[in-house]
Parts: C-alpha cells; sequence; structure tokens
C-alpha cells in the first residue's frame, strides 16, 4: 500500500488539459520533500518526467508541467495528444519509508 | 550517452537466490548513487533499494530487508542485487536507475533506466 496517493486513472480528448493529483503527509511531501513524476507508456521502462516538482529534464515537452502545496503535488498536461496515452507516477522521500511512488494513474486520451 | 543495462533474471524456486547485475555507461558512475526499483505484473512501482556512489552507504525497502543485499563493483561500473530467500511476491520486472539530484539523497529523483529484467519465483 503505497503513501502517496494518486487517481487510478484520468482521461481527456485530444487538446485538452488534464492533471493528476498526488497525495502524501506531513512525514513525505509535506515535510518538504520534493516530488518527481515519471511516464511509463505501454511495455516499456519508465522515464523522468519532471523533477524536483516543476523542472523537465532536457527533451521533455512543455505541455507538461509540475507543482507542489503543503501535502499534495499535481502534474499536469496540457495540449493531450495521443502519445500521453500512458502511466504515470509520482515519487517522493518519506521520513519512515525512504523512497516512495505513488499509486499510479493511468492517462487515456479519448 | 548515459546507459544501464540489467541482466540476470529469470526462472527460481521459491527460498531460491539470484543475482542482478546492471552495467553502466556514459556517465562517472562512482560520482552517482544508484537504485533498485521493481514492479510486479500489472501493478506500480516499488522501490526496493540503494546505494551511495562510493558504496559507504545503503537503503532498502522494508519488504526486502535482510534478504536482498545492494552493492556496487566502481572499478567495473557494475551495480548488483543479491536476492536470498526468494518469495513469490517478488516477482517483479526489476529496474536499475541512477539516482541524482542537489543536496542530500532524500531530494534525489531516478533519471535513467534500464530496460528491465524479469525475476519470477515459483514452484
Amino acid at each position: 500500500q503505497s503513501v502517496l496517493t494518486q487517481p487510478p486513472s484520468v482521461s481527456g480528448a485530444p487538446g485538452q488539459r488534464v492533471t493528476i493529483s498526488c497525495t502524501g503527509s506531513s512525514s513525505n511531501i509535506g515535510a518538504g520533500y520534493d516530488v518527481h513524476w515519471y511516464q511509463q507508456l505501454p511495455g516499456t521502462a519508465p522515464k523522468l518526467l519532471i523533477y524536483a516538482n516543476n523542472n523537465r529534464p532536457s527533451g521533455v515537452p512543455d505541455r507538461f508541467s509540475g507543482s507542489k502545496s503543503g501535502t499534495s503535488a499535481s502534474l499536469a498536461i496540457s495540449g493531450l495528444q495521443a502519445e500521453d496515452e500512458a502511466d504515470y507516477y509520482c515519487q517522493s522521500y518519506d521520513n519512515s519509508l525512504n523512497y516512495v511512488f505513488g499509486t499510479g494513474t493511468k492517462v487515456t486520451v479519448l | 550517452e548515459v546507459q544501464v543495462l540489467e541482466s540476470g533474471g529469470g526462472l527460481v524456486q521459491p527460498g531460491g537466490s539470484l543475482r542482478l547485475s546492471c552495467a553502466a555507461s556514459g556517465f562517472n558512475f562512482n560520482n552517482n548513487a544508484m537504485t533498485w526499483v521493481r514492479q510486479a505484473p500489472g501493478k506500480g512501482l516499488e522501490w526496493v533499494a540503494s546505494i551511495s556512489g562510493s558504496g559507504g552507504s545503503t537503503f532498502n525497502a522494508d519488504s526486502v530487508k535482510g534478504r536482498f543485499v545492494i552493492s556496487r563493483d566502481n572499478s567495473k561500473n557494475a551495480l548488483f542485487l543479491q536476492m536470498n530467500s526468494l518469495r513469490a511476491e517478488d516477482t517483479a520486472v526489476y529496474y536499475c536507475a541512477r539516482a541524482r539530484g542537489s543536496g542530500s539523497h532524500q531530494f534525489y529523483s531516478f533519471d535513467y533506466w534500464g530496460q528491465g529484467t524479469l525475476v519470477t519465483v515459483s514452484s
């Protein structure tokens, strides 16, 4: 059972904006630790999408953005495209559990 | 180009042992922490273990503590995961990843991942 909770699924039409929440607690996100986001396309390894709350690695489109507030974080995908259909995971650090991942969210492009 | 490549997965009986390896290239290996993350079939990501660049500090998830040992050989740019007393619930794809970040390890993300190696624990 992960300590970071995400919605199981979100969906949107091409071009729309979708957001994925990542809810933690005072022992992880609320303790000030950074939140990172990963994209996992079907049948492939995870890929770092956002690091340190709101930073994009080189090559990640600016359609992807991250934010963090209090004990939660969010990933936003604007201008949704078919190739964005994937599983998305948040990740942070917990004072008791070390590194933790979110429960994962499947994004479907309608 | 940064690359990490896992090997060593396979079928093993419950209670058995397996040693995973990860070959790294394209970066200064001994300056970087490394980690193992696993994913059970149809499930989410689970952090398994991490090791500092020097190898002097290691961290394990509670689910594998006392059974799995992470280690590295900086002379060979290699990371290892020795898995003992394997259980059916250890069945997963195991990924090797580089851990990076500014400041202390609590703020690290995992920026380069291998393709994974499948470990199946079954009789």
